[in-house]
């Protein structure tokens, strides 16, 4: 199986900047995608990432190695609206795998 | 644009009975999944369409599920029949192709199977 592997859950304070891991497995690997899903709602695209590196998008960026087999999300300046799921997700040849998603508490 | 559009936004039904999800993608999109929320297994895939044509269904759970895809803007998702277990939040996603590009999804269907 290509099995995706993220925090259950993090906490942060409102300000703060927060990291959320995610490991995929190598083999068959196309590319790489963050979402951001609240409570209630559908996912929506944060970022994609196919080659090594950073990418910054305002105040989230996301990161990528492939060799690895991993990526995290960046969250800065965290604002309470951040409070979501946000959702790893492996491209594998046309399969988009999803991983649990890690459920990121921001406190005031 | 309108985004995904799946109906109905909930749906309730006993168990046993037939149920239909629906979808619209984005115009111009061309491939079309299906997904399935829980909260112990995530969001799993079901089955996708690229060109109105079923390219993986091997996420379906088993014989009691089926979908299709008759023209570029509609797809359904039958469960026949329904069981409890099959209780979930149902999504649709769509995308202008089948490798690299986001996917949008649309708000999905919560269904409940008593």
């Amino acid at each position: 199986g290509q099995n995706i592997d993220q925090p259950t859950e993090m906490t942060a304070t409102e300000g703060a900047i927060v990291q959320i891991n995610c490991t995929y497995q190598t083999s068959g690997f196309n590319g790489l995608f963050w979402y951001q899903q609240h409570a209630g709602e559908a996912p929506t695209f944060l970022s994609y990432n196919v080659l090594d590196g950073l990418e910054e998008k305002g105040r989230f960026s996301s990161f990528l190695s492939r060799s690895k087999g991993y990526s995290y999300l960046l969250l800065k300046e965290l604002q309470m609206k951040d409070s979501a799921s946000y959702l790893c997700a492996a491209l594998y040849g046309q399969n988009f795998v999803f991983g649990p998603g890690t459920r990121l508490s921001v406190l005031p | 644009d309108a985004g995904v559009i799946q109906s109905p936004r909930h749906e309730v039904t006993e168990m046993g009975q037939e149920v239909t999800l629906r979808c619209k993608p984005i115009s111009g999109h061309n491939s079309l999944f299906w997904y399935r929320q829980t909260m112990m297994r995530g969001l799993e895939l079901l089955i996708y369409f690229n060109n109105n044509v079923p390219i993986d269904d091997s996420g379906m759970p088993e014989d009691r599920f089926s979908a299709k895809m008759p023209n570029a803007s509609f797809s359904t998702l039958k469960i026949q029949p329904s069981e409890p277990r099959d209780s979930a939040v149902y999504f649709c996603a769509s995308s202008f192709s089948w490798t690299n590009e986001k996917l949008f999804f649309g708000s999905g269907t919560q269904l409940s199977v008593l």
